[in-house]
């Protein structure tokens, strides 16, 4: 069975840092790009960042560009997104998710709520 | 960037009746187009990819259509867990990947 789950989530003051994580289990992790995709409170889905098999390639919105870091370790199963300087427009729950095709999500974990405040 | 636009916004049905959902993309996307359903309180499913290729274990009422910039997600005779949001998401041109905003399909 495909799971994903992932932590870390929580509330953060703005200007702070948060690292999200995301464990997979029940596919080939190694060979498949990854995704984060994330949800403001009542609003629509809006892509993050994708990371492709090994780790060499990086993708990002350019809200994030130069904030947020996506990043794998294939030995752990573990894909992570690394949050600089947040902000309160970065308040969402955050989804990790596998390609099935390139920029295709199949598999979606259940969410991690940041909330960016004061 | 291409937008993508979803209408109606809010589609309000009873059981059993039929719902023609709306994407339109702002330049072609060919057929990457892909649409997910997205239930209160839980993560997306993908339902349909490539604008016409249902996923397995995605029911046979569900079925999409169209190339370039119009396509259309239809739900044949809607069951009571399809009462939902529907997203549209292109992956032609990345990035960034865009979705639409939603349309919410609704008891009547």
């Amino acid at each position: 069975e495909v799971q994903l789950v992932e932590s870390g989530g929580g509330l953060v003051q703005p200007g702070g840092s948060l690292t999200l994580s995301c464990a997979v289990s029940g596919f080939t992790f190694s060979s498949a790009w990854m995704t984060w995709v994330r949800q403001a409170p009542g609003k629509g889905l809006e892509w993050v960042a994708n990371i492709n098999e090994d780790g060499s390639a990086k993708y990002y919105m350019d809200s994030v560009k130069g904030r947020f870091t996506i990043s794998r370790d294939n030995a752990k199963n573990s894909l992570s997104l690394h949050m600089n300087s947040l902000r309160a427009d970065d308040t969402a729950v955050y989804y990790c998710a596998r390609n099935y095709v390139r920029g295709t999500f199949d598999y979606w974990g259940q969410g991690t709520l940041v909330t960016v405040s004061s | 960037e291409v937008v993508l636009t979803q209408s109606p916004a809010t589609l309000s049905l009873s059981p059993g009746e039929r719902a023609t959902l709306s994407c339109r993309a702002s330049q072609t996307v060919d057929s990457y187009l892909a649409w997910y359903q997205q239930r209160p309180g839980q993560a997306p499913r993908l339902l349909i990819y490539d604008a016409s290729v249902r996923v397995i274990d995605v029911p046979t009422r569900f079925s999409g259509s169209g190339s370039g910039t119009d396509f259309t997600l239809t739900i044949s005779s809607l069951e009571p867990e399809d009462f939902a949001i529907y997203y549209c998401q292109q992956r032609r041109y990345w990035p960034p990947f865009t979705f639409g905003p939603g349309t919410r399909v609704d008891l009547k």
